[in-house]
């Protein structure tokens, strides 16, 4: 199976920072990658997917790149509703693996 | 609108079964691979199984295979996970999940809230 490395595992960033995220595939899944963010309690709400792709009502302080191995999430301008744990997922192929999470802090 | 609304969670002992359901509206559902992810507690998110809009292609999880199946009934616009010789470890929130562009391997586009599944005696 396809290991998922987010990196940082948690951070601490104040409003307005910009934020970045990575995630590290253990093998090449060219850009089949999908970023989510889960706030306390809710449902996971997708982001980017096919690694840079903004999703429709997603705002446009979120980012994505990378291909093949290596993939990044920024967020532009930290807003108070964005403190929330972001996770990566891979589409390359089965059995589909996430990140472990990377829980983004108040500062 | 887009809506999953799952149910079946509940407190099952080890060993027993439980069944959920996924009942979903406000798209074609016959046309779009669907899935169940879960999440225990305070843990991230884990793959569980995933289904072709057919319903004839499914995927398993090695932590569940042999123990969960996955099943749809296009007429009812429903999405199945039969779990069966439970353990405390599939201790989770259940979340069924719908593609984006209909493929196996697609972004998830919409979640529904979670039910929760509590294995223990």
């Amino acid at each position: 199976a396809i290991q998922m490395t987010q990196s940082p595992v948690s951070l601490s960033a104040s409003i307005g920072d910009r934020v970045t995220i990575t995630c590290r595939a253990s093998q090449g899944i060219r850009n089949d990658l999908s970023w989510y963010q889960q706030r306390p309690g809710k449902a996971p709400k997708l982001l980017i997917s096919d690694a840079s792709s903004l999703q429709s009502g997603a705002p446009s302080r979120f980012s994505g790149s990378g291909s093949g191995t290596d993939f990044t999430l920024t967020i532009s301008s930290l807003q108070a509703e964005d403190f929330a744990t972001y996770y990566c997922l891979q589409g390359y192929n089965h059995p589909r693996t996430f990140g472990q999470g990377t829980k983004v802090e108040i500062k | 609108e887009v809506q999953l609304v799952e149910s079946g969670g509940g407190l099952v002992q080890p060993g027993g079964s439980l069944r959920l359901s996924c009942a979903a509206s406000g798209f074609t559902f016959n046309m779009y691979a669907m899935a169940w992810v879960r999440q225990a507690p305070g843990k991230g998110l884990e793959w569980v199984s995933d289904i072709s809009g057919s319903g004839e292609t499914t995927y398993f999880a090695d932590s569940v295979r042999g123990r969960f199946s996955i099943s749809r009934d296009n007429s009812r616009n429903t999405l199945y996970l039969q779990m069966n010789s439970l353990r405390a470890e599939d201790t989770a929130v259940y979340y069924c999940a719908k593609t984006k562009f209909q493929l196996l391997l697609d972004a998830f586009d919409f979640w529904g809230q979670g039910t929760m599944v509590t294995v223990s005696s």
